[in-house]
């Protein structure tokens, strides 16, 4: 019920293509689904996050697409960049509550 | 600009010891966490404070106990380092209310056990 099933567990994609991850929740109480960013030797980072009653939201190149009935949502990258290469983390919280509950990453690599 | 600050960045310990990691925070924010972060499991949370002497258990609390005695430090005690808790500890703090529930990470503390 807790669980957040992200995936691929890694991923490469060449310069200006499209990068998907897939995450999908069990718990429909869940009402905030962020994706944070990670670069190596840092922390995680919000990058975009979205709230069950919208379908997508973009911010700039990346989008967040949503199927509250499916209980799935995913992060795309478009025109991916080197610099875009990281790990993301999607996650679910309830925002009635403290916890985050984190997917198990994905690390891109976009090759130049 | 939002600061969280975590005491080492590489610490190795022999098992046995007991181990303290601090964070820091400079805005002020009600919320800390702190999570273990494995590859494949992504972030784990330990224990979470909501306040200044309150403190939560996560969903991985055992062997773990935590401090907070000021807002703006939240510390991670290992009462007696194992081997099974080599990794990578990041803390986190949150600012509670508003719409946003943005986790504001620092760089983390990379802790090996021999």
């Amino acid at each position: 019920q807790q669980q957040v099933k992200q995936s691929p567990q890694s991923l490469i994609v060449q310069k200006g293509g499209i990068s998907i991850i897939n995450c999908a929740y069990e718990n429909t109480a869940f009402d905030y689904f962020p994706w944070y960013q990670q670069f190596p030797g840092k922390g995680p980072a919000l990058l975009i996050a979205i709230r069950p009653d919208v379908s997508e939201k973009k911010e700039g190149r990346f989008t967040i697409s949503f199927n509250k009935s499916a209980k799935q949502f995913s992060l795309h990258i478009m025109d991916s960049q080197p610099g875009d290469s990281a790990t993301y983390f999607c996650a679910a919280e309830n925002t009635g509550g403290f916890k985050t509950i984190f997917g198990a990453g994905t690390r891109l690599f976009v090759k130049a | 600009d939002v600061k969280v600050t975590q005491s080492s960045r590489y610490l190795v310990k022999r098992t046995g010891e007991k181990v303290f990691l601090e964070c820091v925070q400079d805005m002020d924010h009600e919320n800390m966490f702190w999570y273990r972060q494995d590859p494949g499991l992504g972030l784990r949370l330990i224990y979470f404070s909501y306040d200044v002497k309150m403190k939560e258990k996560g969903d991985i609390p055992e062997g773990y106990s935590v401090s907070r005695e000021k807002k703006e430090r939240f510390s991670l005690i290992l009462e007696s380092a194992s081997t099974n808790q080599t990794s990578m500890y990041l803390c986190a703090s949150s600012f509670e209310g508003g719409i946003a529930r943005e986790q504001y990470f620092g760089p983390g503390t990379r802790l090996t056990v021999t």
